[in-house]
Parts: structure tokens; C-alpha cells; sequence
């Protein structure tokens, strides 16, 4: 069975400070990864997407890495702001298939000043 | 630029009452439309998707119905809501191939007194 696993659950930092989120996967076949955002009480938006092919991807002061060997991937977190507070979701795709997702439970950051 | 409608954003229902949420896409044509119910410390659970009008996929035997009537209408239903129908149902659509993203409303929170 597909499973994606997340942790920490939760972690509460301090503004300004960096944090890192992991994410363990055993989809397979792997097609890719993508790293969600979810404010509380909104729908989740994507922030990065990693392919089998890449290993570091940023957007901002958001950075995805990803190892295919160990089937890890991981979010960093830099300089935080108030406004990261949010669940962060890791999501997997198998690949030739257009649907089916696997959805981590996600990692609650609270970033207080 | 494309945009996902989901309401009512909470809804209050006995059990026993029947269900109609409403999803609804613009600025795209012939998306792929899904429906997700998300409990507390659990991954996002895909109940339907659909490819085309009138083509629905169920994920899990449940309580729940989809339809989709319009190419960009996606409606989840139910005849007699239950205790455990009780949760935050997030509408979501993507573009068919590629690796796309999907794009999620901002959910419905439904409590089942």
C-alpha cells in the first residue's frame, strides 16, 4: 500500500527562525512530489513540485529536496514569517496515473513573534 | 485566470438530513474534478474524481454520491447524512496530463448533530 509518512507532527518556532519538515514515502512507481500549503480553513496550494530527476527546487524561502534512492524528501523553512504559520502536506503521485494521490498527514508549523 | 467555487463554506446537519455541496470551476475546460474529505491528523482521503461529464469514479464504499452534471459542476451528495459524514470536504480540480497541480477550494466544513 502507498503510504506517505510526515514528521514532526507540529512545531512551533520563532519568527525569523529556520525549520525543516520531512517526508517518507513508499509510492512506486514514483512520478513526483509536491509540497502543499494550507492556511487554517482553506484549501491546500502547492508550493513546489519534485520529479524523479531532481534533487533541490526553491520557491522563495521555501526549499524541496528530494532523494528517489531513499524515497525522502524534505522542506526547508527560511528566516520564518508569522504569515508560514499552516499545515504543510506532502503529496505523491504515482506515476501513468492521473489520479491517484497519496496524501501525508502533514506537519502543523506555528511560527510565533 | 481559472477559479474553484465551493459552498456553503459550514454547513450544520441532523442526521439523517440529505446533503448537497457544491463545486463549481471557470477559466478552464474539461478539468479533472475531485473530491477529498479531510479528518484531523489524517491525510486528504479522495472519495470521487471525474474526467467528463456525466463520469464518475468512487474511491471508498461510503455514504456519499457524486454527480457532475456541467463540465465545470461537481456536486457530492447524500440521501441520509451520518454521525461519521462529519469532516472538511475540500473540491479540487486539475488539468488531465502533464504534472499539473491540482488547485483546491476553501472546503466545507460539515458537522452532523
Amino acid at each position: 500500500k502507498n503510504q506517505v509518512e510526515q514528521s514532526p507532527q507540529s512545531l512551533i518556532i520563532l519568527e525569523g527562525k529556520n525549520c525543516t519538515l520531512q517526508c517518507n514515502y513508499t509510492v512506486s512507481p514514483f512520478s513526483n512530489l509536491r509540497w502543499y500549503k494550507q492556511d487554517t480553513g482553506r484549501g491546500p496550494v502547492s508550493l513546489t513540485i519534485m520529479t524523479f530527476s531532481e534533487n533541490t527546487k526553491s520557491n522563495g524561502r521555501y526549499t524541496a529536496t528530494l532523494d528517489a534512492d531513499t524515497k525522502q524528501s524534505s522542506l526547508h523553512i527560511t528566516a520564518s514569517q508569522l504569515s508560514d504559520s499552516a499545515s504543510y502536506i506532502c503529496v505523491v503521485r504515482e506515476r501513468s496515473n492521473d489520479y491517484k494521490l497519496s496524501f501525508g498527514a502533514g506537519t502543523t508549523v506555528t511560527v510565533r513573534a | 485566470s481559472q477559479t474553484i467555487h465551493q459552498w456553503p463554506a459550514t454547513l450544520v446537519q441532523p442526521v439523517g438530513s440529505p446533503l448537497s455541496l457544491e463545486c463549481t470551476v471557470e477559466g478552464t475546460s474539461n478539468p479533472n474534478l475531485y473530491w477529498y474529505r479531510q479528518a484531523a491528523g489524517r491525510g486528504l482521503q479522495l472519495l470521487f474524481y471525474s474526467v467528463g461529464i456525466g463520469q464518475i469514479s468512487s474511491e471508498v464504499p461510503q455514504n456519499l454520491s457524486a454527480s457532475r452534471p456541467q463540465d465545470r459542476q461537481f456536486i457530492l451528495s447524500s440521501k441520509k447524512l451520518l454521525l461519521s459524514d462529519s469532516g472538511f470536504y475540500l473540491c479540487a480540480w486539475r488539468s488531465p496530463g502533464g504534472d499539473q497541480p491540482q488547485h483546491f477550494g476553501d472546503g466545507t466544513r460539515l458537522s452532523i448533530l
